[in-house]
């Protein structure tokens, strides 16, 4: 079965320096990947996706992802981290077919310090 | 904001009874989604609807039941209700009814007590 696992329940990093979650997932064929924001009391917010082609995707924000097949990863990457970024993320799977079915994996929250 | 609306933004019921949410998908488009987020389970997909039909089934109860009108509107119907419903309920929407990006409303809570 498909599955997503984001290791890392909570991250602390101090604003100004990088960032990186990490995603793994478990998938027979190649699949769709997201990843999404959630601010406080708030929706998610696409910061980027991966379907196909280059594996190092730009999303906004100044995020940006690196599918590594091999590894089966997803990681979230962010050079300069903001104080506004402080927020949960979650990445999630799709699945190639004729419909939109995700799966989730259980949130990374980030905390940044001033 | 995404354009998806949601109501009620909050609900507090009781057990045993029965809710109905609802959303509005942005407009022109056909799919909405409903998720369900609670601290226990996370963020779980339940259902998918694209142009009135169901498109995508995921965990959700028996108990639960959900319909997209002629107009794209979507409801989510809770019975019988349980203490362990309690969680934020997400509906999406996307243009057509694939791996597309999704636009999330901001969310019903719902307490049930």
């Amino acid at each position: 079965a498909q599955s997503v696992t984001q290791p890392d329940i909570h991250i602390t990093v101090s604003e100004g320096a990088s960032l990186e979650l990490r995603c793994n997932y478990s998938y027979g064929a190649t699949p769709y990947l997201f990843w999404y924001v959630q601010s406080p009391g708030q929706g998610l917010q696409l910061l980027l996706k991966y379907f196909s082609g280059d594996t190092l995707v730009q999303g906004i924000k100044g995020f940006e992802a690196e599918f590594k097949r091999s590894q089966s990863s997803f990681n979230l990457r962010k050079p300069s981290v903001h104080w506004s970024d402080a927020a949960e993320y979650f990445c999630a799977v799709g699945f190639n077919t004729n419909a939109g079915k995700s799966t989730f994996g259980d949130g990374t929250t980030l905390t940044v310090k001033p | 904001d995404s354009g998806v609306t949601q109501t009620p933004k909050h609900l507090i019921t009781a057990t045993g009874q029965r809710v109905t949410l609802r959303c509005s998908p942005r407009s022109g488009d056909l799919s909405v989604y409903w998720y369900q987020q609670s601290l226990d389970q996370g963020l779980q997909f339940l259902i998918q609807y694209y142009n009135g039909e169901e498109r995508a089934k995921g965990n959700i109860l028996e108990r639960f039941s959900a319909q997209q009108f002629p107009d794209l509107h979507s409801e989510l119907n809770l019975s019988s209700l349980e203490l362990g419903d309690s969680a934020l309920y997400f509906c999406a929407s996307s243009v057509g009814g694939t791996q597309e990006t999704q636009y999330f409303g901001p969310g019903t809570r719902l307490l049930v007590l």
